[in-house]
């Protein structure tokens, strides 16, 4: 079955960088791409970006433009999100979502990681 | 940027009955790709709904997408004990990607 297995709990402090890694498996990674999202405790769900498994191209949210990285590994079927100059509100569940087999497919969203805490606190 | 606004915020009712939520979008967007998804306290999302109306794999069938252009609807037939929870709406036809704000659905 399909599955995207997160990285664990991370705590930084502020002004640091995270990294969260997704690893896929019971799909061709190369077929899909991987969304990002978060949800800050309490709060709705944010879109951040998202990453092509086919050709590794990118499309980023404007409010993380330039302090997110989003890349890919076919040879282990990972996806990884970096976020710099990490802030408090910050501080949110991380979830990489599969996405279709373009970025505008009629089936989006269809299985999501466990999601990562992220804790950013001084 | 397309703002979606989901109402109402919180639906009390009792299981059997009907649940219809709301999705309002601020602009039209490709293909009426909106989704739906429910998530429960401590789980992911889960998707239910897809390009407003088709069901995702393992969907129940009591669970309908409708709608078109800037309004969508979220009806749940008879409500059932494991549907108390968040529903989210997104258009994914626009970047950026955007998600409404959540009704919850709570047992009254």
């Amino acid at each position: 079955q399909i599955q995207l297995v997160q990285s664990g709990t991370e705590v930084k402090k502020p002004g640091a960088s995270v990294k969260v890694s997704c690893k896929t498996s019971g799909y061709s990674f190369t077929g899909y791409g991987v969304n990002w999202v978060r949800q800050a405790p309490g709060q709705g769900l944010e879109w951040m970006g998202w990453i092509s498994g086919y050709n590794r191209n990118t499309k980023y949210a404007e409010n993380f433009q330039g302090r997110v990285t989003l890349t890919a590994d076919t040879s282990t079927s990972t996806a990884y999100m970096e976020l710099r100059s990490l802030r408090s509100d910050d501080t949110a569940v991380y979830y990489c979502v599969r996405g279709g087999g373009s970025f505008y497919s009629k089936r989006n969203f269809d299985s999501w990681g466990q999601g990562t805490l992220v804790t950013v606190s001084s | 940027e397309i703002v979606l606004t989901q109402s109402p915020g919180t639906l009390s009712l009792s299981p059997g009955e009907r649940a219809t939520l709301s999705c309002r979008a601020s602009q039209t967007f490709s293909s009426n790709y909106l989704a739906w998804f429910q998530q429960k306290p401590g789980q992911a999302p889960r998707l239910l709904i897809y390009a407003a109306s088709a069901r995702d794999s393992d969907i129940p069938d009591r669970f309908i997408g409708s709608g078109s252009g800037t309004d969508f609807t979220l009806t749940i037939s008879r409500l059932e004990p494991e549907d108390f929870a968040v529903y989210y709406c997104q258009q994914y036809g626009s970047s950026p990607l955007t998600f409404g704000g959540g009704t919850r659905v709570e047992i009254k």
